[in-house]
């Protein structure tokens, strides 16, 4: 299927570590996105990494991509408490016309 | 820039009794999507809409889902009847017509609903 495998399910760390979360796939895709839920609440969008690249940052996010090895990771520097949510990735379709989101990685930091 | 209005926020209604869900999508913005998101799960694709059009509604179950985009703007989804399975967080999200190749999505806060 086209939907993104996240590892861990669960992670939990205290304020001020790194977080990492990864996305393996088996399918081809067009780009891959990232989104940040809080609890009871909308998604939103964090980052965005087309096929034809490796890495990427916004802020204390970086993201990389390996379309050989169909994994991606999501890493979040000197976490915040307010960083405590639920992340997913997405994977849009090759041909561009549908973005299929897996179960997520649900992120606690301890202040 | 107001983003994605969806209500009502929380729904609790009988099996087999209808409900319905509205959003107002971003300002400009062609296309909306209709997700559902189970607990402790990822957003499920329910129907897309681009402008009037739904041109992916493949996962929407039609016995009992209905959903409509007049003039292209505002959307509904309707439940006729309710199962104690629907009980979830149905999500609205939008997009830009430049951006639907790249599918950044903006989403809504959700509309949950609890069937008893």
């Amino acid at each position: 299927s086209q939907q993104g495998e996240e590892d861990p399910q669960a992670l939990s760390i205290q304020e001020g570590e790194n977080a990492t979360m990864n996305c393996s796939y088996k399918t081809s895709i067009n780009n891959l996105q990232w989104y940040r839920q809080n609890s009871g609440r909308g998604l939103v969008h964090l980052i965005l990494i087309r096929s034809n690249e490796r890495e990427k940052h916004s802020g204390r996010l970086r993201v990389t991509l390996d379309t050989s090895k169909k994994s991606s990771s999501l890493l979040i520097t000197a976490s915040r408490a307010a960083d405590t949510a639920s992340y997913f990735c997405a994977l849009m379709g090759e041909y561009g016309n549908k973005l299929v989101f897996g179960a997520g990685t649900i992120l606690r930091v301890k202040s | 820039e107001a983003g994605v209005v969806q209500s009502p926020r929380y729904k609790i209604i009988e099996k087999k009794q209808p409900v319905a869900f509205w959003c107002n999508p971003i300002s400009g913005h062609n296309t909306l999507y209709w997700y559902l998101q189970n607990l402790g799960q990822g957003p499920e694709l329910l129907i897309r809409y681009e402008n009037e059009e739904a041109v992916d509604d493949s996962q929407l179950p039609k016995d009992r889902f209905s959903a409509e985009r007049l003039k292209g703007v505002d959307s509904t989804l309707k439940i006729q009847p309710a199962e104690l399975g629907d009980s979830a967080v149905y999500l609205c999200a939008s997009s830009s017509e430049g951006r639907v190749d790249t599918g950044e999505l903006f989403f809504g806060e959700g509309s949950r609903l609890t069937v008893l």
